[in-house]
């Protein structure tokens, strides 16, 4: 089975600097998204960012970017300027195709938390 | 358009009752995926419905099921609830079941087991 993993459960960063959470992926299909969703304290998951697996070129929205690393299944986030609203549960996900029946595998989730 | 809905918001139950959780995806969208959040697991896919047949199962025992109406709607049915069912329960939607459709999540179904 696929597995997608996280390994800082909490990060913290002051208001306006740059901050990078960290997720890596283990998967034989060559054809996938990777996704971070963002979950607030009201627990309304949100899209944040998506990555075609083949594409080279690194998604960015606005002030969030990935760091997409196909070879070493790596896809970190790095959130610029960040701001209080930023304070969030985020999570890694990914989803495959016929091997993994097209469903979503998140990992265990990183709180951000942002220091005034 | 009106967002993922989720019936009701919180729940609490004894062991060895059953409970049933409501979803109304976003209008036009006709997958629906359920999941169980806790803190230590983190999201776990429960199943997939699309066009009112389950698509995907993930690894839960057989005392979860889900059904999805001609509407989208999809329910979850927990029986013979125990204590470690106690989690989060969040439902998404999506436009179709295709691997570049973007889920869409509801706010989620609170359920307390004691």
């Amino acid at each position: 089975a696929q597995t997608v993993t996280q390994s800082q459960p909490e990060m913290s960063v002051q208001e306006a600097e740059t901050v990078t959470l960290s997720c890596t992926y283990d998967t034989s299909e060559s054809d996938y998204y990777l996704f971070w969703y963002k979950q607030p304290p009201s627990r309304q998951m949100i899209l944040v960012i998506r990555q075609e697996a083949y594409k080279q070129q690194n998604a960015t929205e606005n002030r969030f970017s990935v760091n997409f690393q196909k070879a070493a299944k790596s896809f970190s986030l790095k959130i610029s300027d960040s701001q209080l609203g930023d304070a969030a549960m985020y999570f890694c996900a990914y989803r495959g195709q016929a091997v993994t029946g097209n469903q979503f595998y998140f990992g265990t989730g990183t709180s951000l938390t942002v220091i005034p | 358009k009106a967002g993922v809905t989720q019936t009701p918001r919180y729940l609490i139950k004894t062991r060895g009752q059953q409970v049933t959780l409501s979803c109304s995806p976003i209008s036009g969208h006709r997958s629906v995926s359920w999941y169980q959040q806790t803190p230590g697991q983190g999201l776990q896919f429960l199943f997939e419905y699309f066009s009112e047949t389950q698509r995907n199962k993930g690894n839960f025992p057989g005392r979860f099921s889900g059904r999805q109406f001609s509407n989208s709607r999809s329910e979850m049915n927990v029986s013979t609830l125990e204590l470690g069912d106690s989690a989060l329960y969040l439902c998404a939607s999506s436009l179709v079941s295709r691997i570049t459709d973007t889920q869409y999540f509801g706010p989620g179904t609170r359920l307390t087991v004691l």
